[in-house]
């Protein structure tokens, strides 16, 4: 069974542009979670979608935005990049959205230059 | 708010050296409390989850407990391999938002 597939792996982009990272759950899983991994803050939750609805958002700026589409796949969108947007961003799927382990990808390593 | 904290941050152990890692928390409403372990490079791997005070789970040289105010990742007779770092985080509310801890950095030499 394959697992949390993200991509692209690397990404760098320059302050002010827009960026979107994909992220395929495992087979059969139809909840979503979205992480931002930094140095100093650790893993920080964005969001989750559950069944194309958002049901969690962290405390990110609206400049931070989601979706999942009917296959389970998801998006997110960073838009006006900035430096401090710089981290791994890990994607995470679970079967029901309960209390369950999630599983997380490799995650897509964002360079804001 | 919701506040997750480990210790120590760092920990070198020889092989064979038994020791605790500690996840202490404050939270309302505790519906999990999970353990990852995290390579470099790689997203967290699931380790355990615990429901309730008093609950302990086991996985090869790892032990994980858990009391109301914190829960305890005993490793037994390390060895190299186990060297990651080690991070814990809570499930409350609805859905699926954890908070994590930053983690303990645990490194096991020969």
């Amino acid at each position: 069974k394959a697992g949390v597939t993200q991509t692209p792996r690397y990404l760098i982009k320059t302050r002010g542009q827009q960026v979107t990272l994909s992220c395929s759950p495992i087979s059969g899983h139809r909840s979503v979670s979205w992480y931002q991994q930094t140095p100093g803050q650790g893993l920080q939750f964005l969001f989750e979608y559950f069944s194309e609805t958002q049901r969690n958002k962290g405390n990110f700026p609206g400049r931070f935005s989601g979706r999942q589409f009917s296959n389970s796949r998801s998006e997110m969108n960073v838009s006006t990049l900035e430096l401090g947007d710089s981290a791994l961003y890990l994607c995470a799927s679970s079967s029901s959205g309960g209390d369950e382990k999630l599983f997380f990808g490799s995650g897509t390593q964002l360079s804001v230059l | 708010e919701d506040q997750v904290t480990q210790s120590p941050e760092a920990l070198r152990l020889q092989e064979g050296e038994s020791s605790s890692l500690n996840c202490s928390y404050t939270v309302s409403g505790l519906r999990g409390l999970f353990w990852y372990r995290q390579d470099p490079g790689k997203g967290p791997e699931f380790l355990f989850t615990l429901y309730s005070a008093g609950e302990e789970k086991e996985k090869e040289r790892l032990k994980a407990t858990l009391t109301k105010k914190e829960s305890f990742l005993h490793i037994t007779a390390p060895k190299p391999e186990d060297s990651a770092t080690y991070l814990c985080a809570v499930l409350t509310g609805g859905g699926n938002k954890l908070t994590f801890g930053t983690g303990t950095q645990l490194k096991v030499e020969l």
